[in-house]
This record gives C-alpha cells, sequence and structure tokens, in this order.
C-alpha cells in the first residue's frame, strides 16, 4: 500500500523556471493538501482541495498554483521559480468530514531555486 | 501574535527520561488537538488525536489539553532514542475540511 506519492523526491531549479510537484494517493480520500515546510516557520498550507473540483488557497499561496486532476491526484506548479520558494513540500491526503485531525503525508520534495 | 507557539528546541534528553513538549494556541475555536511525529527527511505522522479539554494515554505517550489555559502538552515517559524525532503539535475548528494549524515543531534528541 504506497499511500501518498510525492514526484519528483529533489529538484533543482534557476530563477524564472517553471515546474510541476505530482501528488497522487491511492487510499480513496476526497481532501488533498499542498504544505511547505521551512526552517523556523514550521508547515504552512499553499493549497488544499476538500474534494474532487474544488481548490481553495491556504496560508502562503503566492506564486503557486494547483490542479485536482481527479479524485487521486493533486498537483502543484511553480509558474516562474523565485529562491524564496526554495522548500520542503508535502502533499496530504484526508478522508473528508473526519474530526479526527488525520492527514496522511508524502515524504516530500526538496526544491531548491538558484 | 500566531495562531499556534511552539518552543523549536532543540530538546537533549537522556534515554529513560520522561519528556514533556508543549504548544500554546490563541483561537479559542479550536477544538481538535493533534501530535504529529517527524523523522528525519520523512513526511509527518500522526502520533495522539485529543477532542477538547483532558487527557489521553496511549503507552508511553500522555496528551493532555486544558482549554481554559490554550495550552496542550505531550509527555513521553521512559523515553527511547527511537523516540528522537520532531514532535509538531497541529490544532483545527469544528466541522469543515481536515484544515489543520501547526505549530513550528520541537527537535527531541534522546541520547542512549
Amino acid at each position: 500500500n504506497a499511500g501518498v506519492t510525492q514526484t519528483p523526491k529533489f529538484q533543482v531549479l534557476k530563477t524564472g523556471q517553471s515546474m510541476t510537484l505530482q501528488c497522487a494517493q491511492d487510499m480513496n480520500h476526497n481532501s488533498m493538501y499542498w504544505y511547505r515546510q521551512d526552517p523556523g516557520m514550521g508547515l504552512r498550507l499553499i493549497y488544499y482541495s476538500a474534494s474532487e473540483g474544488t481548490t481553495d488557497k491556504g496560508e502562503v499561496p503566492n506564486g503557486y498554483n494547483v490542479s485536482r486532476l481527479n479524485k487521486r491526484e493533486f498537483s502543484l506548479r511553480l509558474e516562474s521559480a523565485a529562491p524564496s520558494q526554495t522548500s520542503v513540500y508535502f502533499c496530504a491526503s484526508s478522508r473528508q468530514g473526519m474530526n479526527t485531525g488525520e492527514l496522511f503525508f508524502g515524504e516530500g520534495s526538496r526544491l531548491t531555486v538558484l | 501574535q500566531k495562531e499556534v507557539e511552539q518552543d523549536p528546541g532543540p530538546l537533549s534528553v537522556p534515554e529513560g527520561a520522561i519528556v514533556s513538549l508543549n504548544c500554546t494556541y490563541s483561537n479559542s475555536a479550536f477544538q481538535y488537538f493533534m501530535w504529529y511525529r517527524q523523522y528525519s527527511r520523512k513526511g509527518p505522522e500522526l502520533l495522539m488525536y485529543t477532542y477538547s479539554s483532558g487527557n489521553k494515554e496511549d503507552g508511553r505517550f500522555t496528551a493532555q489539553v486544558d482549554k481554559s489555559s490554550k495550552y496542550i502538552s505531550l509527555f513521553i515517559r521512559d523515553s527511547q532514542p527511537s523516540d528522537s524525532a520532531t514532535y509538531l503539535c497541529a490544532m483545527k475548528a469544528q466541522g469543515g475540511s481536515e484544515k489543520l494549524v501547526f505549530g513550528k515543531g520541537t527537535k527531541l534528541t534522546v541520547n542512549p
């Protein structure tokens, strides 16, 4: 059982380049999320999708776009990468309507923007 | 003031020690309180979940919530080197999706 799978695991970009981080989950979860994690800043929500066909901004959405391709897949796109977007990005999923607070995270994608 | 405050540490203790990790929060609408554990270069995983005020125990781990003080704690008894990780508190309000607000995390090292 793979859970939440993120690709790529590592990426180096130059300022101004674009790229897409891919995320897929095989747990039949309705809700999916993109977080970034920076030293001293903790986990911050970029975008989330409560269900297929819907997306909403989180705490730090500027410079990012998302696509909920289907129930399994939720991608994060950087249109014009900036050094401030150097971070570790985590995708997560959860069952909708559950109040246990249980998010299932991928292993992260480490992005460096030069 | 950030919604959730957590001392980032780092915290270093000898094996067998009792560890206390804490978070404070400002949003009185938070009803659900979680502790996640994150090993180095891995994603966070849910360790414990508590609804409203009170205590919850799971093996060596005890989670406490004091809503009147807006303060939550995680206690680890008989700490082991395998407990070395970053511990993140998280919380959410009633209803809606699992949109959590996380603390910054406390890095714990348990020395053999």
